[in-house]
């Protein structure tokens, strides 16, 4: 059973397009993260959402948007795509103060 | 300002021979030193938590051990299925919610 998922694996599109992952966890956990890992790979955490409401929210350009309908889903939402944002995201979850759980990733390349 | 430096980046290992990769760590509120295993292209797997200086873990051919600068993950007669890029994370904030990741230490074992 997959505990963490997020679709699409890869995703290909054009600067200035608007494009969605979403996220996914079976684990019942209360909190889901979603981080992005760039071409050096190094992991930067960007936002967490507890019980659908978002309680960290790193430097990221507002073009980027989290959406949490249920504690089961963090979707992320990105407006208006730059080369830069071309990288690997990564969703995660984990319940109270447990280890964190990571999903297997999106390659998002911008073109 | 906060930071995790891994050393060295990269290691190649011969089938057998043990090792250790070191993690650095200049972070105010430490709450765990977590340690994961990342295969390409896949997302982070957990491997460990410490908590507190002094505290080691073990897994198979791994342990991990933290002193109050720094954290080493030994490697004991590695194969070549323990090759994958390594990532220690600094926990931070109210029950370490936000992880601080290092770049990684890619580890080959050569047969």
């Amino acid at each position: 059973d997959t505990a963490v998922s997020q679709t699409p694996k890869y995703l290909v599109t054009q600067m200035g397009n608007d494009k969605s992952i979403k996220c996914e966890q079976n684990l019942g956990h209360d909190t889901m993260y979603w981080y992005k890992q760039d071409s050096k790979k190094f992991l930067k955490i960007m936002f967490s959402y507890n019980n659908k409401e978002l309680i960290i929210n790193e430097t990221v350009p507002n073009r980027f948007s989290p959406k949490s309908p249920d504690k089961a889903h963090l979707n992320l939402h990105i407006n208006s795509l730059e080369l830069g944002d071309s990288a690997v995201y990564f969703c995660a979850s984990r319940m109270g103060a447990d280890t964190q759980y990571f999903g297997p990733g999106t390659r998002l390349t911008v073109l | 300002e906060d930071q995790v430096t891994q050393s060295p980046e990269a290691l190649r290992l011969q089938e057998g021979e043990s090792s250790s990769l070191n993690c650095s760590y200049t972070v105010s509120g430490l709450r765990g030193l977590f340690w994961y295993r990342q295969d390409p292209g896949k997302g982070p797997e957990f491997l460990f938590t410490l908590y507190s200086a002094g505290e080691e873990k073990e897994k198979e051919r791994l342990k991990a051990t933290l002193t109050k600068k720094e954290s080493f993950l030994h490697i004991t007669a590695p194969k070549p299925e323990d090759s994958a890029t390594y990532l220690c994370a600094a926990g931070r904030g109210t029950g370490a919610n936000n992880l601080f990741f290092g770049t990684g230490t890619r580890l080959t074992v050569i047969p």
